[in-house]
């Protein structure tokens, strides 16, 4: 299957702090869903991204599809203590409707 | 907000019984999915359902297993045989209203524990 690499693999920041994360593909990808998850919950939905260079936001998050189809990032900025969790990207490859997942990035904000 | 409920939240099953795994999709929604994760890794995707059929599914979702919409409202996943490995948290998620889109909205998974 497809491997989405996501960078770094934790992080710990301060409140207040800006967070950058990417996700990256060997393959190239038509869309890219980002998500967050909380301990033993479903992931939720932050951001989906649907063409190359899109700049999409949703509060203090703002997500890119990267111009080589192949990456994408998400940034949040001042960071808060309800934004501990795990963030995923998921791609979908240029064929078929299915969802690859990346390997998560743990956040860990420090009040 | 509509969202995406499952149950049971946690079923504890031996090896080698059949477990069935229930999901009540957003209502008019029209793709319904299957995932699962292994404690601490990644989601992966099982199977994808359109139209009262499987649209794709992954190397997963072997014989083993089986998805069904039995109502207008319920979409489940059958594993017919568990084993150890089957052990996982199993997400529903569905999306689409009127047309395809690709967000997907997640349920808040079964916690399935073979033993």
């Amino acid at each position: 299957g497809q491997q989405l690499n996501q960078s770094p693999q934790s992080m710990f920041i301060q409140e207040g702090e800006d967070v950058s994360m990417n996700c990256t593909s060997s393959s190239i990808f038509n869309t890219w869903l980002w998500y967050k998850q909380d301990p033993g919950e479903g992931p939720v939905l932050l951001i989906a991204l649907y063409k190359a260079g899109e700049l999409t936001s949703n509060g203090r998050l703002t997500a890119q599809f990267g111009i080589t189809r192949k990456d994408s990032f998400l940034n949040i900025s001042a960071s808060i203590p309800s934004d501990v969790g795990i963030y995923f990207c998921a791609g979908r490859p240029t064929t078929g409707n299915q969802f690859y997942f990346g390997t998560g990035t743990s956040l860990t904000v420090i009040p | 907000e509509p969202e995406v409920t499952q149950t049971p939240s946690h079923q504890v099953t031996q090896m080698g019984q059949e477990v069935i795994l229930r999901c009540v999709p957003i209502s008019n929604h029209l793709y319904f999915y299957w995932y699962r994760q292994i404690l601490g890794q990644k989601v992966e995707f099982l199977v994808s359902f359109y139209n009262n059929e499987i649209s794709e599914k992954s190397e997963i979702f072997d014989d083993q297993f089986s998805v069904e919409r039995p109502d207008g409202s319920n979409f489940t996943l059958k594993i017919r045989s568990t084993k150890l490995e089957d052990s996982a948290m199993y997400f529903c998620a569905s999306s689409g209203r009127t047309q395809i889109t690709y967000e997907q909205y997640f349920g808040p998974g079964t916690r399935l524990t073979v033993t």
